[in-house]
């Protein structure tokens, strides 16, 4: 089955402590970004990769980071996670450009403490 | 600027009843792209339409369609006969050509509720 799949899932954490949030695509992607959802924001894209080793940022890209090291994983990092940080995360997938539809992970929801 | 204003927050409306999403969108681009997406209560972003800048065709699949006008910037989705599962969040959201972000514009979504 084509998919995203993003974990965890859910996650409680604190302040400064360092996490990864993972994600991996069964399609063969060229294009994955990180989206964060926040009320009466909408998603807000994080941070994008067009290929391997090919990254950059999107809209909101301070404190995360991102790698691109395989095709199908495009982890996202949180070297010092604050408050304002709490979310609701998503990973994306698509063919190509701005032309094709992305394909969406289910989500991850973050609570920062 | 925002590119893509979702003005109805929430709908309600009692099953059967017919109800339009509205979206308007902004872009300089000539050549863009226009989604709608679903987001259930369960969290997942579905995708449901895709439409390019230069077909203007309006488009029914089922109980949905959709309406697109170039001259006023809009992009409105019509659920006909609505049933309870289409109760969910959903969004309308630009993609341009000249961006090699490959970003998606969302807009800030209207919930939708469906009273049996």
């Amino acid at each position: 089955e084509a998919q995203v799949t993003q974990n965890p899932r859910y996650l409680i954490t604190v302040t400064g402590k360092k996490l990864t949030v993972t994600c991996s695509q069964n399609m063969n992607h060229e294009y994955m970004s990180w989206y964060r959802q926040d009320p009466g924001l909408g998603l807000r894209q994080i941070y994008y990769s067009m290929n391997v080793e090919v990254t950059d940022k999107g809209d909101v890209p301070e404190g995360y980071k991102v790698s691109r090291k395989e095709k199908r994983n495009f982890p996202l990092i949180l070297e010092s996670p604050s408050p304002n940080q709490t979310s609701l995360y998503f990973c994306a997938s698509s063919w190509g450009g701005s032309n094709q539809p992305q394909h969406f992970g289910d989500g991850t929801r973050l609570s920062i403490l | 600027a925002q590119k893509v204003t979702q003005a109805q927050t929430e709908i309600s409306v009692v099953e059967k009843e017919d109800v339009t999403l509205d979206c308007v969108y902004e872009t300089r681009d000539t050549t863009y792209y226009l989604f709608w997406y679903k987001q259930p209560p369960s969290g997942e972003l579905v995708f449901l339409i895709r439409r390019n800048s230069f077909d203007e065709q309006n488009e029914i699949s089922g109980r949905y369609s959709w309406n697109f006008q170039k001259s006023t910037s809009s992009f409105n989705f019509t659920i006909t006969a609505s049933q309870v599962v289409d109760s969910a969040v959903y969004f309308c959201a630009l993609s341009e050509e000249l961006t090699v972000a490959n970003n998606l514009f969302f807009g800030t979504g209207t919930r939708l509720t469906v009273i049996p």
